[in-house]
C-alpha cells in the first residue's frame, strides 16, 4: 500500500471509445504526475500538476486530457486513442520542494484495440 | 537537464551470488539521487535515495548504492540476492537548486530488468 490508488487496474477500450483513469492520493502531497511506461523504453513524463494547477505538458497529445480537481484526485480523460497509446499508466504524487520522493500507484494496464 | 543512463537492460544471476546494477548520470547542476523497484504488474517503490551526507546509502531489504560525484555514478548492489529480488531497477536523478518549480521532478533511466535464478 503506497497511498497513492489508480483505478481501473485494467482497461481495453476501442479506438472510438472514451474513457477515464483515477488516480486518488491519501499522503498529504500536493504534487501529481502522470507517467506513461511502455515496454523497452524509458519512463516517460506526461503531465504535472501542483497544487491542482497543471506546470508540466511534455507534449502529449490532445486525446490524453488530464483534470486535477483538488490536490488528492488526478483523472486522465481519453478518448479517439491509437494502439500505441497501450502501455501502462502511472500516477505518482510528492510533496514540492528538492529532494523529494514521489509515491507510484500500481498502475492502469490499457490496451488499445 | 539532466540525463540517467543504465548501462545493462538485463542482469541474469543466481541466487546467493552478489550483484551491482549500473547507473550514471549527467547533470549541469548538483544532483540527488533514487533507485526505485518495479515487481512485476506493480507500480515502482522507492527503495534508497541519497540526498547528502555519507556517500553509502543502504535500503532495509540488503540493498545500497554508493554516490560517486567524480564519476557521476551511483550504482545499486547486493552482496547475496534472493529469487524475490526478481524485479526491474531504475535509477532517477532530480535537480537540487531551489528553482522553485522543476526541483520536484525525477528523471528516470531505462531501467535495468534483474532475473534471479535458482
Amino acid at each position: 500500500e503506497t497511498g497513492v490508488t489508480q483505478t481501473p487496474r485494467h482497461l481495453v477500450m476501442g479506438m472510438t471509445n472514451k474513457k477515464s483513469l483515477k488516480c486518488e492520493q491519501h499522503l498529504g502531497h500536493n504534487a501529481m504526475y502522470w507517467y506513461k511506461q511502455s515496454a523497452k523504453k524509458p519512463l516517460e513524463l506526461m503531465f504535472v500538476y501542483n497544487f491542482k494547477e497543471q506546470t508540466e505538458n511534455n507534449s502529449v497529445p490532445s486525446r490524453f486530457s488530464p483534470e486535477c480537481p483538488n490536490s488528492s484526485h488526478l483523472f486522465l480523460h481519453l478518448h479517439t486513442l491509437q494502439p500505441e497509446d497501450s502501455a501502462l499508466y502511472l500516477c505518482a504524487s510528492s510533496r514540492t520542494g528538492i529532494g523529494t520522493e514521489a509515491s507510484f500507484g500500481q498502475g492502469t494496464r490499457l490496451t488499445v484495440v | 537537464a539532466q540525463s540517467v543512463t543504465q548501462l545493462d537492460s538485463q542482469v541474469p544471476v543466481f541466487e546467493e551470488a552478489p550483484v551491482e546494477l549500473r547507473c550514471n548520470y549527467s547533470s549541469s547542476v548538483s544532483v540527488y539521487l533514487f533507485w526505485y523497484v518495479q515487481y512485476p504488474n506493480q507500480g515502482l517503490q522507492l527503495l534508497l535515495k541519497y540526498l547528502s551526507g555519507s556517500t553509502l546509502v543502504e535500503s532495509i531489504n540488503g540493498f545500497e548504492a554508493e554516490f560517486n560525484k567524480s564519476q557521476t555514478s551511483f550504482h545499486l548492489r547486493k552482496p547475496s540476492v534472493h529469487i524475490s529480488d526478481t524485479a526491474e531497477y531504475f535509477c532517477a536523478v532530480s535537480d537540487n537548486r531551489n528553482s522553485g518549480g522543476s526541483n520536484y521532478k525525477l528523471t528516470f533511466g531505462k531501467g535495468t530488468l534483474l532475473t534471479v535464478n535458482p
